[in-house]
């Protein structure tokens, strides 16, 4: 049972053009989302965070979008660069239930140039 | 600081042979996790720890053993590997507020013939 879901496996985008990755979860109880990238041979890297009590957070070209109705979050990318080609986790975890944090099955981002 | 530090990198095992993974982290984090990442399946938990002297069961915990004796360290015992168990193994902390991020480690890549 996948909580949290990234149905795209992959996604390719032309430099300079917006990407969104997208993110659907199912348990209602989440109350913070997080997206991580990870480059190959690495650990994960923290990205960007929103917290259930928002709709929206930024950060430079990171957007994160929530719409808790109907239990989505996106990962807007402005403009997209060559660098942010890797492999993106979206993660939710809810403080009741030990604060562990779930993770989708990522999905690969290429930017091509 | 060094955050948190994953060892060895590479390992290959005999089906049946034990190990221990070791994971340090300087971030006096009260949280930390065992993931594992398998093509398709995204970061799948599979022990954590809230604390020292405390560890619970994540998704897929089978296999595995975990203790947590000291804040900054926390051990992943595999007790006879199979290769089912092949994986990239993940450490990852995080502090124990509310809607902080984890911090991962580099990875060991584990095969297991």
């Amino acid at each position: 049972d996948q909580q949290v879901k990234q149905n795209s496996p992959s996604l390719s985008v032309q430099e300079g053009r917006i990407s969104i990755l997208n993110c659907d979860y199912t348990n209602s109880m989440f109350d913070y989302f997080l997206w991580y990238k990870k480059y190959p041979a690495e650990g994960p890297t923290f990205l960007i965070s929103i917290s259930s009590i928002k709709d929206k957070n930024e950060d430079g070209r990171f957007t994160v979008f929530l719409n808790k109705s109907a239990k989505h979050l996106s990962l807007h990318i402005v403009p997209s660069q060559p660098g942010d080609s890797a492999v993106y986790f979206c993660a939710a975890s809810a403080l009741v239930g030990g604060n562990k944090l779930v993770f989708g099955a990522g999905t690969i981002l290429r930017v091509k140039s | 600081n060094a955050g948190v530090t994953q060892t060895p990198k590479f390992q290959v095992l005999k089906t049946g042979q034990s190990m221990t993974l070791q994971c340090a982290q300087d971030m006096n984090h009260e949280y930390m996790s065992w993931y594992r990442q398998d093509p398709g399946m995204g970061l799948r938990l599979i022990h954590y720890s809230v604390g020292a002297g405390i560890t619970d069961q994540g998704e897929v915990p089978n296999g595995y053993n975990v203790s947590r004796s000291t804040t900054e360290d926390f051990p992943l015992r595999l007790l006879s590997a199979a290769p089912s168990q092949t994986s990239v193994y993940f450490c990852a902390s995080r502090s124990g507020g509310v809607n902080t991020e984890a911090f991962f480690g580099q990875g060991t890549r584990l095969t297991v013939v």
